[in-house]
């Protein structure tokens, strides 16, 4: 079965400086990966995501990710963070696309002025 | 064009109580989905409907659970009798169809407290 791995649970960033977020998943084949953001009172918003091709992708809000299968990771960047983009990002991957999402704990982030 | 709507945005009862939660999908979505997340977990699936029709419900933790979907639009997802380790965040979203490249579009979520 998929699994989702973010390992860190709460991110301090200050305003200005660069993000970036782990995710680890484990999966038989070539997965489809995401990234979603909760802010709060919103619901959940696509990030980005990953289905094949270049393994850098570039999502909404300046925010990239890139896949590295021999690490099955997916790691979440970010060169600048601002104030608004304090929330919870979540990490998923699918099957067969984006039905039955497998998601991570979340990480939450705060930005620091 | 409105979003993914869910009713209500909160709801704290008390166990063995019943609570239903309402989803209502973007309009022409056929795909609904129900995702939970418990405090401190992941946020797991726990059905899909394709139309009023039940694709998948292998996440739904017991029968105590009840999701429908008449006519294919609006969904419920009722929980009697609540308890306590059914507190948590339930998200709806809907899609149009299931194709690899299908957006998924998500609801605010209801906070459900029991107590």
């Amino acid at each position: 079965a998929q699994s989702v791995t973010q390992p860190d649970i709460h991110i301090t960033v200050s305003e200005g400086a660069s993000l970036e977020l782990r995710c680890n998943y484990s999966y038989g084949a070539t997965p489809y990966l995401f990234w979603y953001v909760q802010s709060p009172g919103q619901g959940l918003q696509l990030l980005l995501k990953y289905f094949s091709g270049d393994t850098l992708v570039q999502g909404i809000k300046g925010f990239e990710a890139e896949f590295k299968r021999s690490q099955s990771s997916f790691n979440l960047r970010k060169p600048s963070v601002h104030w608004s983009d304090a929330a919870e990002y979540f990490c998923a991957v699918g099957p067969s696309g984006y039905s039955t999402l497998t998601f991570g704990k979340g990480t939450m982030l705060l930005v620091s002025p | 064009e409105a979003g993914v709507t869910q009713f209500p945005s909160h709801s704290v009862i008390e166990k063995g109580q019943t609570v239903t939660l309402r989803c209502d999908p973007i309009s022409g979505h056929d795909n609904l989905y129900w995702y939970r997340r418990v405090m401190g977990k992941e946020i797991k699936f726990l059905l899909h409907f394709v139309k009023e029709s039940k694709q998948d419900e292998s996440g739904m933790p017991n029968n105590r659970f009840l999701a429908e979907r008449t006519g294919g639009t609006y969904s419920t997802l009722k929980v009697q009798p609540a308890e306590l380790e059914d507190s948590g965040v339930y998200f709806c979203a809907s899609s149009q169809g299931t194709g690899v490249h299908e957006k998924l579009f998500f609801g605010s979520g209801t906070q459900l407290s029991v107590l």
